[in-house]
């Protein structure tokens, strides 16, 4: 079945540093690929929308400056965290679209837990 | 704006018993809906997804119904067990919104043996 990876599961760093979190799909490929945050006892939220080759589409709110997002390939999409503080401490998960499925075909990684001191 | 709205509080109910979750939305006609199992700490795991023009979607033990009129999508657990235990997301989605999902805040259901 498809599946999609995260990487690092985990993540503890300082305030002012910045955090690069991967995600893959492993056996399929896919042009479009969400990222979420999720807050603790709160639903998922959307943050942007990762296109291959082309710019990535921010949600209402999130800043793309601080939360930049590269798709350099079919499998790959990275979120980078800059100049993380404690308040970007989150769950963060990514999505990934099968292009060889229906457009409603998504898979959902295993989140990256992110906690800034 | 649209909204989505499911069971706030946590539904508990008794091994054996049929569990039914709401997911309600207002300001916006879904093409389809779709449901997610997400456990502590671990990203959602498809469930089903019903189409506007179905009005029932089954799969082993759970069941979706998807009522247009009432803007309503009920999501049933019929022979629940312990390992059902999990949080419950809905996501009902626009054809044109290119797969983007948005999510309702969704219901943590606890089955007791």
């Amino acid at each position: 079945g498809a599946v999609v990876s995260q990487h690092p599961s985990r993540v503890i760093c300082k305030s002012g540093t910045s955090v690069k979190i991967e995600c893959r799909s492993l056996d399929f490929q896919a042009t479009t690929m969400f990222w979420y945050r999720q807050f603790p006892k709160q639903s998922l939220m959307l943050m942007a929308t990762s296109n291959e080759g082309s710019k990535a589409t921010y949600e209402q709110g999130v800043e793309k400056d601080k939360f930049l997002i590269n798709h350099a390939s079919l499998t790959l999409s990275t979120l980078t965290v800059t100049s993380a503080h404690p308040e970007d401490s989150s769950f963060y998960i990514c999505s990934a679209r099968d292009d060889g499925g229906g457009q409603e075909t998504q898979y959902f990684g295993p989140g990256t837990r992110l906690l800034v001191l | 704006s649209q909204k989505i709205e499911q069971n706030s509080e946590a539904l508990n109910i008794q091994e054996g018993k049929t569990a039914t979750l709401t997911c309600n939305y207002t300001n916006y006609s879904p093409a389809y809906l779709q449901w997610y199992r997400q456990d502590p700490g671990r990203g959602p795991v498809f469930l089903l997804l019903i189409r506007e023009n179905e009005k029932e979607k089954r799969k082993e033990r759970l069941k979706v119904t998807f009522d247009t009129t009432l803007k309503q999508s009920l999501f049933h657990i019929t022979a629940s067990q312990p390992a059902d235990s999990a949080t419950y997301l809905c996501a009902p989605t626009l054809d044109n919104q290119g797969g983007k999902l948005i999510f309702g805040q969704g219901t943590e259901l606890s089955v007791k043996p």
